[in-house]
């Protein structure tokens, strides 16, 4: 039972560059997320999906889009990379049913360490 | 709007002295409350969760937090701290049938000999 696992775990990218992080669990969770992380500023929600099917924008959207491909993988693509988006990125999941209730536990991956230079 | 207040950056602490990280937030219903802990170069970990009933919650490594209503507040507590607990440590806010999550900035938890 991996969990939920990012692949890549670092990567560094030249301005301008696009590329696409990959995100899947196996936790038969309903609801996945992107958050990236900087000194001080804490995690910051980048998109969600609530469910297969759907994505919604969180606090920090921009220069971002997401896919959600199934029930087990989201996936986050930069464009058009920028310095502002170096960061560290993590996928969660959570949104565990059990009998009418969602719990919203989230269980993170690793991370992926991103450099833009 | 949810929001979480973690008011310690820093905190230094001896080993086999206790330990108490506050969290207090904002929210107009009953929220699920939950910390999480994140060692360098690692995820998040979820370390206890309040979702209802007993206000006094205990979780991994020795850790237990008391969700007190009327401080809006979810202070993370360990009797004796171990070096090991070195880490950073995040108080994180949702609610029922709502699926994200609203993280606090984080403290730093330093372990001195």
């Amino acid at each position: 039972n991996a969990g939920v696992t990012q692949t890549p775990k670092f990567q560094v990218l030249k301005t301008g560059q696009s590329m696409t992080l990959q995100c899947a669990q196996d936790m038969n969770h309903n609801s996945m997320y992107w958050y990236r992380q900087d000194p001080g500023m804490g995690l910051r929600l980048i998109y969600y999906s609530a469910s297969e099917g759907t994505t919604d924008k969180g606090e920090v959207p921009n220069g971002y889009n997401v896919s959600r491909l199934n029930k087990r993988e989201f996936s986050l693509r930069l464009e058009s990379a920028a310095p502002s988006q170096t960061s560290v990125y993590f996928c969660a999941s959570s949104g565990l049913r059990d009998r009418g209730i969602v719990y919203t536990e989230a269980f993170f991956g690793q991370g992926t360490r991103l450099t833009v230079v | 709007a949810q929001s979480v207040t973690q008011p310690d950056i820093h905190i230094t602490v001896s080993e086999g002295a206790s330990l108490e990280l506050r969290c207090n937030y904002s929210y107009g219903a009953t929220p699920y409350l939950f910390w999480y802990v994140q060692s360098p170069g690692q995820g998040l970990q979820l370390l206890l969760k309040y979702f209802s009933g007993d206000t006094l919650v205990q979780g991994i490594k020795g850790f237990e937090a008391e969700f007190k209503r009327s401080q809006s507040s979810f202070n993370l507590r360990k009797p004796s701290v171990h070096w090991s607990d070195a880490a950073e440590y995040f108080c994180a806010v949702g609610a029922r049938g709502y699926s994200t999550l609203t993280f606090g900035k984080g403290t730093m938890l330093l372990v001195s000999p």
